[in-house]
């Protein structure tokens, strides 16, 4: 099984629906953050997470929210989709001891 | 503000040479460590290589190795031998300290047979 894993895998929608991101981790670590990655380019950060009691706004944060059920759980919503938020999403969990980002397989989102 | 540059947005390579991809990186701190990241079109991102600021001597992983000139702030990621497996988007990472990391806006690299 992977140590940090993404539901779903790949999602179509449509504009103005609501979409929740899943992401969960096995790694045991405290840190866990959400990037977009548009093609061709590099990564965006839009919230992280250093404890299940702290969240955090990256760059690009307006039209998303985020929760942090557990130290394993951090799950990304968007609460009204827009054609512009079609995107490649990753979870990532940062090791405090090394600095290393563990991520997920990413999810690849289109808003139609 | 921290930022990491990767002033080659495109590279290519014949197969089996050597190719350097470089990256710059702006910070005050004197602790840090810094990554290499590849993301093959299979869009999975993969640890390349690290290295830790207070070391001198310059990380290896097989073909992968860096050169790192604190001083100057750069890291330069070295592919030795390259295969067509190496063929990816390759992304400077740096993170001072407890902080969160700084990616650059990646290299894409072609392998031509």
């Amino acid at each position: 099984d992977a140590d940090v894993t993404q539901t779903p895998r790949n999602r179509i929608t449509k504009t103005g629906k609501r979409i929740m991101l899943e992401c969960s981790q096995t790694k045991g670590h405290d840190r866990m953050y959400w990037y977009r990655q548009d093609p061709g380019l590099g990564l965006q950060l839009i919230y992280y997470s250093f404890d299940v009691k702290d969240i955090n706004k990256g760059e690009i944060s307006d039209g998303y929210s985020v929760s942090r059920q557990a130290q394993a759980k951090f799950s990304l919503s968007l609460e009204s989709a827009i054609p512009n938020q079609t995107a490649l999403y990753f979870c990532a969990v940062q090791s405090l001891f090394t600095g290393e980002l563990f991520f997920g397989e990413g999810s690849r989102l289109t808003v139609l | 503000a921290q930022t990491v540059t990767q002033s080659q947005p495109e590279m290519s390579v014949q197969e089996a040479e050597t190719v350097t991809l470089s990256c710059t990186y702006d910070t005050s701190e004197s602790d840090y460590y810094l990554f290499w990241y590849k993301q093959p079109p299979s869009r999975q991102m993969i640890l390349v290589i690290r290295q830790e600021a207070y070391k001198q001597q310059n990380a290896t992983e097989n073909r992968f190795s860096v050169n790192f000139q604190k001083a100057a702030k750069s890291f330069s990621l070295k592919i030795s031998d390259s295969q067509l497996g190496d063929a990816a988007m390759y992304f400077c990472a740096y993170v001072p300290g407890a902080q969160k990391l700084v990616f650059g806006q990646g290299t894409r690299l072609t392998i031509n047979p």
